[in-house]
């Protein structure tokens, strides 16, 4: 069956610091690829999202690649603030399996000024 | 305009009680989800509606019957509830599967205490 496995957390990092999230994935067909962010309290939203290989997904300075022979969709940002403190998803959906989506487990995030 | 809404954000209740969750989209879409989100922040799926016909339905105890009206609306209701039924249940809706690509809009969620 299809899984999402991501980096495991907490990941804290100071301000104006690198992310990197990993993220990999198995599918049975050709999945879409999105991350979700949930910040405290609230449901999840979308962040950013790919739908084939070697697309690139990018919002509010976070980009992360389709690798499909890596089968990867790592989550990057060049230099982070307190604001992006959160728990981040990748997940996939894949039209294979009645559009299903499988969401990894999460990671959180903690910016420290 | 809140997109997807949930009642009530809280629910507090003894096992054994029976109790239900109501989800209402108004972004026009035609398919909605139920999740649960344990303490650990993992999110499972439960079920899928499309055009009011259920598409997904997990291994889920058949204590939690889904039920949806109409397109807007996705309501959740769980028999004899019990310990482990403790979590944030969140409902959310997309336009079309999202295997092609879809988002899905998330409700605020509904943290579900059993005494």
């Amino acid at each position: 069956g299809d899984s999402v496995t991501q980096m495991e957390g907490p990941v804290t990092l100071s301000e104006e610091a690198f992310l990197t999230i990993n993220c990999t994935y198995t599918a049975t067909g050709y999945p879409s690829l999105f991350w979700y962010v949930q910040y405290p309290g609230e449901g999840l939203q979308l962040l950013l999202k790919a739908t084939k290989a070697d697309d690139k997904g990018s919002n509010k300075g976070f980009e992360a690649t389709y690798r499909k022979e890596t089968t990867s969709f790592h989550l990057e940002k060049g230099s982070v603030q307190v604001s992006d403190s959160a728990v981040y998803f990748c997940a996939l959906s894949d039209q294979a399996n009645a559009g299903k989506s499988t969401f990894g487990d999460g990671t959180t995030l903690t910016v420290k000024p | 305009d809140t997109a997807v809404s949930q009642t009530p954000k809280y629910l507090v209740t003894q096992m054994g009680n029976d109790k239900s969750i109501k989800c209402e989209q108004n972004l026009g879409h035609d398919t909605m989800y139920w999740y649960k989100q344990d303490s650990k922040k993992f999110l499972k799926i439960m079920f899928s509606y499309n055009n009011k016909e259920l598409i997904i339905n997990e291994t889920v105890p058949n204590r939690f019957s889904p039920k949806s009206p109409d397109k807007a609306h996705l309501n959740l209701h769980i028999n004899s509830l019990e310990l482990g039924d403790s979590a944030v249940y969140f409902c959310a809706s997309s336009q079309g599967y999202t295997g092609i690509g879809n988002e899905q809009f998330f409700g605020p969620g509904t943290r579900l205490t059993v005494l």
